[in-house]
C-alpha cells in the first residue's frame, strides 16, 4: 500500500494481557515514530526508529512498553501486563528520512484493556 | 513538562468565519513547526508548516503566522466550511538528535453550516 498500515485497528483486551501493535510504513522510509493519543489528548511520543541506529526509547511510559523495528521495515510495539490506563490509540508515523518535514500517520489501533 | 500549549480546546465558528487556533511554545531548539489535521477514525495529516524564520506562510484558506521573540505561531482558516471540522494539533520539531514531533492538546472544530 502507499500509506502507513497499522494493525490490528481495533484491540480488546483483559487487564493483565500481553497485546502486540504492528506498524508497516511507507516503503523506504527510513524513520519510525510511535506515538500515544488519549482521549481528548494530544500525541503523547513513545520511541522513534532511523535506520540501524539505536532506537530512542525516552518515550516509554514503563517497562511494560517495548518496540521493535525487523529488517528496518515492520515494527511491533508490544505492551506486557496491559493496565486500564493504556487504553488509547496508539499511532505509527514514518517519514523518508530522521526529521524528514513530512511524517506520515497511519490511522491508528484503537486499544481497550478492560 | 507540556512543551507545546495549544488553545482553544474546541473552537465552533459558522460557515464563512475565520477560525483562529493558538500555540505557544518554550523550547528554543524546536525549528519547525507543523500543523496537523485529524478527522475521527483516521491519523493525523500533514495541513501546513513554518520554519522560524518565516514569520507567515499561507496556503488556500490556511495561513500560519509565527511570532519567534513571542515564541507563539497560529492558524487561521479563512472562509472557514463545514469540511474543515476536525481536530487540528499543532507541533514542534526538536532540532536535536531524535528529531521527533511534540505536539499540542488539539483543537476540536467544528464549522456549522
Amino acid at each position: 500500500g502507499a500509506g502507513v498500515s497499522q494493525s490490528p485497528s481495533n484491540k480488546v483486551t483483559e487487564k493483565g494481557k500481553d497485546v502486540e501493535l504492528r506498524c508497516d510504513p511507507i516503503s523506504g522510509h527510513t524513520a519510525l515514530y510511535w506515538y500515544r493519543q488519549s482521549l481528548g489528548q494530544g500525541l503523547e511520543f513513545l520511541i522513534y526508529f532511523q535506520g540501524n541506529s539505536a532506537p530512542d526509547k525516552s518515550g516509554l511510559p514503563s517497562d511494560r512498553f517495548s518496540a521493535e523495528r525487523t529488517g528496518g521495515s515492520v515494527s511491533t510495539l508490544t505492551i506486557q501486563r496491559t493496565q486500564q490506563e493504556d487504553s488509547a490509540v496508539y499511532l505509527c508515523a514514518s517519514s523518508l528520512v530522521q526529521g524528514g518535514t513530512e511524517a506520515f500517520f497511519g490511522q491508528g489501533t484503537r486499544l481497550t484493556v478492560v | 513538562q507540556q512543551q507545546v500549549k495549544q488553545s482553544p480546546q474546541s473552537l465552533i465558528v459558522q460557515k464563512g468565519g475565520i477560525s483562529i487556533i493558538n500555540c505557544a511554545y518554550e523550547n528554543t531548539a524546536f525549528d519547525y513547526f507543523p500543523w496537523y489535521q485529524q478527522f475521527p477514525g483516521k491519523g493525523p495529516a500533514l495541513l501546513i508548516a513554518i520554519r522560524p524564520d518565516v514569520s507567515e506562510k499561507k496556503e488556500g484558506r490556511f495561513t500560519i503566522s509565527f511570532n519567534k521573540s513571542a515564541k507563539q505561531f497560529s492558524l487561521h482558516i479563512m472562509d472557514s466550511q463545514p469540511g474543515d471540522s476536525a481536530t487540528y494539533f499543532c507541533a514542534a520539531r526538536d532540532s536535536g538528535s531524535a528529531r521527533q514531533l511534540t505536539f499540542g492538546s488539539g483543537t476540536q472544530l467544528t464549522v456549522l453550516p
